[in-house]
């Protein structure tokens, strides 16, 4: 079985300022490893993915994951947050021989102006 | 494409009342999702569909909430009687499963009130 372990559940941080959101995983088979974003009054859009190859991976909007094996961890940065980042962040792994997706609690991101 | 449909977007009903809600999965997709997001529990699966037949619906609550669905382009998920405690927002997604990537769509969502 799977698990996704999201140890904030509340990150406050100033607008222009880094922030690292993290995520831990478990899994006794190989995965795919996701972060989803929800918006207020939203369904959620996938973030980044990572399926294979390089373990650093961006998404178009400045946020990037890196995955660490050893660590069974996927832990989402983004060097300086918008206001507009204020969501529901998600992160997700799916055994890659079977399509159920397992997500995490959540964490939600407040940025401060 | 228009992306999951979900209907209704939002519904209030009374306890003890049937509520049907409705999931247009995306065109060519072959698996399909219905999640409940509540503040306590969170983002949970209910049931899975693949090309139309249930995989896993050991996230069910109980008898009173039933899934189906009949073609590839439409899903339902019934709830009968309602209670309030089944008050949530209810996501359907769809994905096509196909490797490499299980990355699922999801729909707006329906919020339910049940009173």
């Amino acid at each position: 079985a799977q698990s996704v372990t999201q140890l904030d559940s509340q990150v406050p941080v100033f607008e222009e300022a880094p922030v690292e959101l993290r995520c831990n995983y478990s899994s006794s088979v190989s995965v795919y490893l996701f972060w989803y974003v929800q918006y207020p009054n939203q369904g959620l859009q996938l973030l980044l993915k990572y399926l294979s190859g390089s373990t650093l991976v961006e998404s178009i909007n400045g946020f990037e994951a890196e995955f660490n094996k050893s660590q069974t961890s996927f832990h989402l940065r983004k060097p300086s947050v918008h206001i507009s980042d204020t969501a529901e962040y998600f992160c997700a792994v799916s055994p890659t021989s079977y399509d159920k997706v397992i997500f995490g609690p959540g964490t939600s991101l407040s940025v401060i102006p | 494409d228009a992306g999951v449909i979900q209907s209704p977007r939002h519904e209030v009903t009374e306890m003890g009342q049937e509520v049907t809600l409705r999931c247009k999965p995306i065109s060519g997709h072959n698996s399909l999702f219905w999640y409940r997001q509540t503040m306590m529990r969170g983002l949970e699966l209910l049931i899975y569909f693949n090309n139309n037949v249930p995989i896993d619906d050991s996230g069910m609550p109980e008898d009173r909430f039933s899934a189906k669905m009949p073609n590839a382009s439409f899903s339902t998920l019934k709830i009968q009687p309602s209670e309030p405690r089944d008050s949530a927002v209810y996501f359907c997604a769809s994905s096509l499963r196909r490797a490499p990537s299980h990355e699922q769509y999801f729909g707006p969502g329906t919020r339910l009130t049940v009173t």
